[in-house]
């Protein structure tokens, strides 16, 4: 099925610096997308979205990039803090059969060193 | 209520009996999602409900799971004749639907699966 199950990646960050996470979508036609934040023990928490018509939102400590050429997303978090730590999911929200489901990245695991 | 709810948050069960997992969905969405998330893994989509349009299915992994929705309300998952691999936290997630762009989905806790 999709996002099947892979050992999530890793990026460890000095706390105080800036982290990037990366994520290649898969459907060209999807127009929406959201990042998430799924920390130990929970569901994940929306963070940040972004439509197609747009190649950049920003919010607070968070900026979404999105480059539809080839198909990438990336979430740039600003003075990482320890509780950043979590996983990162982007999600793509594409048309199929004529409804709309979101797929989901296999994830990134962010580490914040103290 | 406030947020989608789901119940038993956690189940340990007997390898070969049957779950049924709760999910209570925002008040007033129209999709709801089921996600599976193997340990230290990434979501695996299940099955998705639009309105009163057909389910897509076409993540289940077998027929031993199925899935309902009464309306644009509770949805329960059942996982028949349960079996190690199946041990899992079941995430279920909804949002209001319709036009894709612009509906966040908003999730659940999760119910915590462990097969025995």
């Amino acid at each position: 099925g999709e996002s099947v199950g892979l050992h999530l990646p890793t990026l460890s960050v000095q706390e105080g610096d800036n982290s990037i996470i990366n994520c290649a979508y898969s459907n060209s036609a999807s127009d929406y997308f959201i990042w998430y934040k799924q920390e130990s023990g929970k569901g994940p928490q929306f963070i940040i979205d972004i439509r197609s018509n747009m190649d950049k939102r920003q919010g607070q400590r968070v900026t979404v990039l999105l480059n539809k050429t080839v198909k990438h997303l990336s979430l740039q978090i600003a003075a990482t803090q320890p509780g950043d730590s979590a996983v990162y999911f982007c999600a793509e929200n594409m048309a199929t059969s004529g409804t709309y489901k979101y797929i989901f990245g296999t994830g990134t695991r962010l580490k914040v060193l103290a | 209520g406030a947020g989608v709810s789901q119940s038993p948050s956690n189940k340990v069960t007997e390898k070969g009996k049957d779950v049924e997992l709760r999910c209570d969905p925002i008040s007033g969405h129209t999709a709801l999602y089921w996600y599976r998330q193997r340990l230290g893994q990434g979501l695996e989509f299940l099955i998705y409900f639009q309105g009163n349009s057909a389910p897509d299915k076409s993540g289940l992994p077998s027929d031993r799971f199925s899935a309902e929705r009464t309306g644009e309300s509770v949805s329960t998952l059942t996982i028949q004749r349960t079996q190690q691999e199946d041990s899992a936290v079941y995430l279920c997630a909804s949002s209001p639907g319709g036009r894709a762009a612009g509906n966040t989905i908003y999730f659940g806790e999760g119910s915590w699966l462990t097969v025995v």
